[in-house]
C-alpha cells in the first residue's frame, strides 16, 4: 500500500521568500516519488522525480527536493519565490516505480505575495 | 514538437449516457496514461497503454475503459455515466513505459472537462 500526505492546502509566501511545501510518503516498498505542478485551468506539469541514487532532485524552474528515507519525506523547495509560482503542488507516490498506479496527494496551493 | 492533445476540452452530457475522450501523445511516445480530477476525490490514476496494450488500472468501475491505437493515440470510454464521472480528464505521454528513468518525462495534455447532467 502507498500514501501520501501533504501539509498544509493553502501555503502563503512573500515574492523572494523560501517556498518550502511539505509531502510524507508511506510506501512498503522504495518509493519513486514525484511532485507536479498544476497552474489555474491547465493540466498537470512534473516538476520533478526521484527514483534511485541521489537523493537530492533537482527541478525545473529552479525548485528541488530532497528524499529522506528516515523521515519519509519528499519536501519541495525554492529559494526564492516569484509571482509566477503561484499554482497548485502534488506530490506523488509510486511503488512500481513508474508513472501508473501512483498515487496523489491531495495537493497544496502556493500563493505568492507581491 | 507538439505537446499531448486531448479532444474534445469540454463536453456536458447527461445521465446514462456514454462518452468517449481522445488523446494524442507526443510523437514518438508509446506510454499513455489517463488520470482523473475531481474536487471530492482529488488526482487518482484510471489507467496506462503501452504498445497499444494496458498494463496498469486504478481502482475504477468497469464502466470506464480504455484503447490504444497502433499511432498511440489513445480514447478512454466512459458507459452509463453517473453525477459523479463530472470531472476534469487528463492524458499524460512519455516515452518509456515506466518512470524509473531519470531522464524520462511525463508530458500532460489540457485535460478535457466533462460535466455529467
Amino acid at each position: 500500500a502507498q500514501s501520501v500526505t501533504q501539509l498544509g492546502s493553502h501555503v502563503s509566501v512573500s515574492e523572494g521568500a523560501l517556498v518550502l511545501l511539505r509531502c510524507n510518503y508511506s510506501s512498503s516498498v522504495p518509493p519513486y516519488l514525484f511532485w507536479y505542478v498544476q497552474y489555474p485551468n491547465q493540466g498537470l506539469q512534473l516538476l520533478l522525480k526521484y527514483t534511485t541514487g541521489a537523493t537530492l532532485v533537482k527541478g525545473i524552474n529552479g525548485f528541488e527536493a530532497e528524499f529522506k528515507k528516515s523521515e519519509t519525506s519528499f519536501h519541495l523547495t525554492k529559494p526564492s519565490a516569484h509571482m509566477s509560482d503561484a499554482a497548485e503542488y502534488f506530490c506523488a507516490v509510486s511503488a512500481s516505480g513508474g508513472y501508473q498506479k501512483v498515487t496523489f496527494g491531495t495537493g497544496t496551493k502556493l500563493q505568492v505575495i507581491p | 514538437k507538439a505537446g499531448v492533445t486531448q479532444t474534445p476540452r469540454y463536453l456536458i452530457k447527461t445521465r446514462g449516457q456514454q462518452v468517449t475522450l481522445s488523446c494524442s501523445p507526443i510523437s514518438g511516445h508509446r506510454s499513455v496514461s489517463w488520470y482523473q480530477q475531481t474536487p471530492g476525490q482529488g488526482l487518482q490514476f484510471l489507467f496506462e497503454y503501452f504498445s497499444e496494450t494496458q498494463r496498469n488500472k486504478g481502482n475504477f468501475p468497469g464502466r470506464f475503459s480504455g484503447r490504444q491505437f497502433s499511432n498511440s493515440r489513445s480514447e478512454m470510454n466512459v458507459s452509463t455515466l453517473e453525477l459523479g464521472d463530472s470531472a476534469l480528464y487528463l492524458c499524460a505521454s512519455s516515452s518509456l513505459q515506466t518512470g524509473r528513468s531519470s531522464t524520462d518525462t511525463q508530458y500532460f495534455g489540457p485535460g478535457t472537462r466533462l460535466t455529467v447532467l
